[in-house]
């Protein structure tokens, strides 16, 4: 399984795009990339998935270049509502032998 | 339609004590895997279970035992519990994995408190 970096956290404000980057240098050719968030005490939350190039549906875009060694995603005009834990995964496996980090998380502030 | 639901909510056992925890999944899946969750790290996977088996597991002890019903509800048993045990216990469901692309769905999860 691919291991992900990513930052450990990140501050903005209201109405600010945020932009988490994750590497994963030794992805495989059948690795998908999946984002999660997570509030305290509450479990994982899928954001968005994607293989290649970009994919963005209602909360997210996510911007992955063409040689998969890494990826972006991007929230739009954040909220503070979106103050959580968001993990970075790799995996070939339907997402459950998957191997969450420590993910990035995110403060945003008023 | 109802998600993934687990029980209960918080549970406090003695060290040595055995505990089980439920959890219940979203309407039409046949999947479920368990995570611990320590505070302050992401959820580390302990198994997977799919048509009554355990299909995939963890580095987790053998303490840590599960059972998968017909009904697709799971249970995770954790005996001869330990201090270092006390987490958040995550269950996740989904439809019979066919890649990466299968999406997850967790549920709330159950904190366990070991004293």
């Amino acid at each position: 399984l691919a291991k992900t970096t990513q930052p450990i956290s990140m501050d903005s404000y209201e109405g600010q795009e945020v932009n988490i980057t994750c590497s994963h240098n030794n992805i495989a050719t059948n690795d998908y990339i999946t984002w999660y968030q997570q509030f305290p005490s509450q479990g994982p939350r899928f954001i968005i998935q994607g293989y290649k190039t970009k994919v963005t549906n209602e909360v997210a875009s996510l911007f992955i270049p063409a040689d998969r060694k890494s990826s972006t995603l991007s929230l739009p005009r954040v909220s503070l509502s979106d103050t959580a834990v968001y993990y970075c995964l790799v995996d070939n496996t339907g997402g459950f032998k998957t191997i969450f980090g420590a993910g990035t998380r995110l403060f945003v502030k008023a | 339609d109802a998600g993934v639901t687990q029980s209960p909510t918080h549970l406090i056992k003695t060290r040595g004590q055995q505990v089980t925890l439920r959890c219940s999944p979203k309407s039409g899946h046949d999947t479920v895997s368990w995570y611990q969750q320590a505070l302050g790290q992401g959820p580390q996977f302990i198994f997977q279970y799919y048509e009554e088996e355990e299909r995939q597991r963890g580095n987790f002890p053998d303490r840590f035992s599960g059972h998968q019903f017909p009904n697709y509800s799971s249970e995770l048993n954790v005996n001869a519990l330990l201090l270092g045990d006390s987490a958040l216990y995550l269950c996740a469901s989904s439809l019979t994995p066919r890649g990466g692309d299968t999406e997850a769905f967790f549920g709330q999860g159950t904190r366990l408190t070991v004293v």
